[in-house]
């Protein structure tokens, strides 16, 4: 089945580092891609998506470009605040029956240390 | 920017007894979803409802699960009798569509403890 594997965490970085958390994924077809972050005592939101090869999907300083060759869709972000410590979850989506779901991986904990 | 609502925010009770939660999704929006987080585990999908009827479901969701939209606004989600294993924090979406770039909109969640 389809499936969703992200680095393990907790990642620490100081403040301005350079972030990178790599997700792979394995599903047939033509998956859609989302990275969605879960802030402390919050909700999940989706940072961004790419819904086909080589779609690079950015927000607020992140960015993800799908790679279908490697089936990778890292996430990276030049330089991380603070502000940015968080729960980011890797997902992707497919199309089934009457509606579609999400298969997330297990989550990646950030923390950014002045 | 519309969003999702869900009620409680937390609720604690007791093992065998019936839960309820509720969620008001996105007016305009016609496909639904309960996914739910135990503590340090990834989200996992339960359930998708469309068209007034389940979609799709995970073998998480036994016959203890049920789920309703009971007046066109609010779409629930009825644990029957309550395990210490269910919990988690429930979290509802909504989505539009099913093609190309719609996503998935969640709520905040509901946070369910069972002593």
């Amino acid at each position: 089945g389809d499936s969703v594997t992200q680095m393990e965490g907790p990642v620490t970085l100081s403040e301005e580092a350079f972030l990178t958390i790599n997700c792979t994924y394995t599903a047939t077809g033509y998956p859609s891609l989302f990275w969605y972050v879960q802030y402390p005592g919050e909700g999940l939101q989706l940072l961004l998506k790419a819904t086909k090869a080589d779609d690079k999907g950015s927000n607020k300083g992140f960015e993800a470009t799908y790679r279908k060759e490697t089936t990778s869709f890292h996430l990276e972000k030049g330089s991380v605040q603070v502000s940015d410590s968080a729960v980011y979850f890797c997902a992707l989506r497919k199309l089934t029956g009457g509606g579609n779901k999400l298969t997330f991986g297990t989550g990646t904990q950030l923390k950014v240390e002045l | 920017e519309p969003e999702v609502t869900q009620t409680p925010s937390h609720q604690v009770t007791q093992m065998g007894q019936e839960v309820i939660l509720r969620c008001v999704p996105i007016s305009n929006h016609l496909y639904f979803y309960w996914y739910r987080q135990i503590l340090g585990q990834k989200v996992e999908f339960l359930v998708s409802f469309y068209n007034n009827e389940i979609s799709e479901k995970s073998e998480i969701f036994d016959d203890q699960f049920s789920v309703e939209r009971p007046d066109g606004s609010n779409f629930t989600l009825k644990i029957r009798s309550t395990k210490l294993e269910d919990s988690a924090m429930y979290f509802c979406a909504s989505g539009l569509g099913t093609i190309g770039a719609n996503v998935l909109t969640f709520g905040a969640g509901s946070r369910l403890t069972v002593l």
